[in-house]
């Protein structure tokens, strides 16, 4: 069966602190993995990540896939409380016409001042 | 229209009565995707619409769910003789067709059953 586990479950750091959240995966016909964050309502679109040893990056967040692994993490610097959210990692899988994504049950971060 | 919209944002209704959702999704988006979302649970996969046909129905939990999509846009997510267990968010994002996109979100319907 396909599953996207996430770790930690949860956590809680000072402003300024940097994180590392992890995704694994174990999917037949891997295509991507994302990555989502996700404050009140919608998740919001972060990263999509293809090929291995590729950082993404946009300003203080950054993410990598290792498809050797089957894993991938998404880390935030110099945390601030706005990134206090749940982030939310999908896999995409290659399957004809089928587009669903696999989640992962989330990381809650909460960033204190 | 610019992102995803949903109705209502919030619905409140007995157990028993049936509930229709609504999303519109983002112009030009010719994939549309279903999820329900519970407290502390992650998304779960419930339909995808490819235009106005649904190709994966696998994660509609009961016949008492349906869903459709007229014109290649708007859907609607029908829930019939509702149950307390459908509490949730319901959470619908769309695509664009071909290729390998994100999907984007819409808000999501808060539904509470009594």
């Amino acid at each position: 069966e396909d599953k996207v586990v996430q770790s930690p479950l949860s956590l809680v750091v000072h402003e300024g602190d940097t994180v590392t959240l992890n995704c694994s995966y174990e999917v037949t016909n891997f295509r991507s993995l994302l990555w989502y964050k996700q404050e009140k309502k919608a998740p919001t679109f972060l990263f999509m990540l293809t090929s291995s040893g590729i950082e993404k990056k946009s300003g203080r967040l950054s993410s990598i896939l290792d498809k050797k692994e089957l894993s991938s993490i998404l880390n935030i610097t110099a945390t601030q409380t706005g990134d206090s959210a749940i982030y939310l990692c999908a896999v995409s899988l290659n399957a004809g016409n089928n587009r669903k994504l696999i989640w992962g049950l989330g990381t809650s971060l909460a960033v204190n001042p | 229209g610019a992102g995803v919209s949903q109705s209502p944002s919030n619905k409140v209704t007995e157990k028993g009565k049936d509930v229709e959702l609504r999303c519109d999704p983002i112009s030009g988006h010719t994939a549309l995707y279903w999820y329900r979302q519970s407290l502390g649970q992650g998304l779960e996969f419930l339909i995808y619409f490819q235009g106005n046909s649904a190709p994966d129905k696998s994660g509609l939990p009961s016949d008492r769910f349906s869903a459709e999509r007229t014109g290649g846009s708007v859907s609607t997510l029908t829930i019939q003789r509702t149950q307390q267990e459908d509490s949730a968010v319901y959470l619908c994002a769309s695509t664009a067709g071909g290729g390998n996109q994100p999907q984007h979100f819409g808000d999501g319907t808060r539904l509470s059953i009594l």
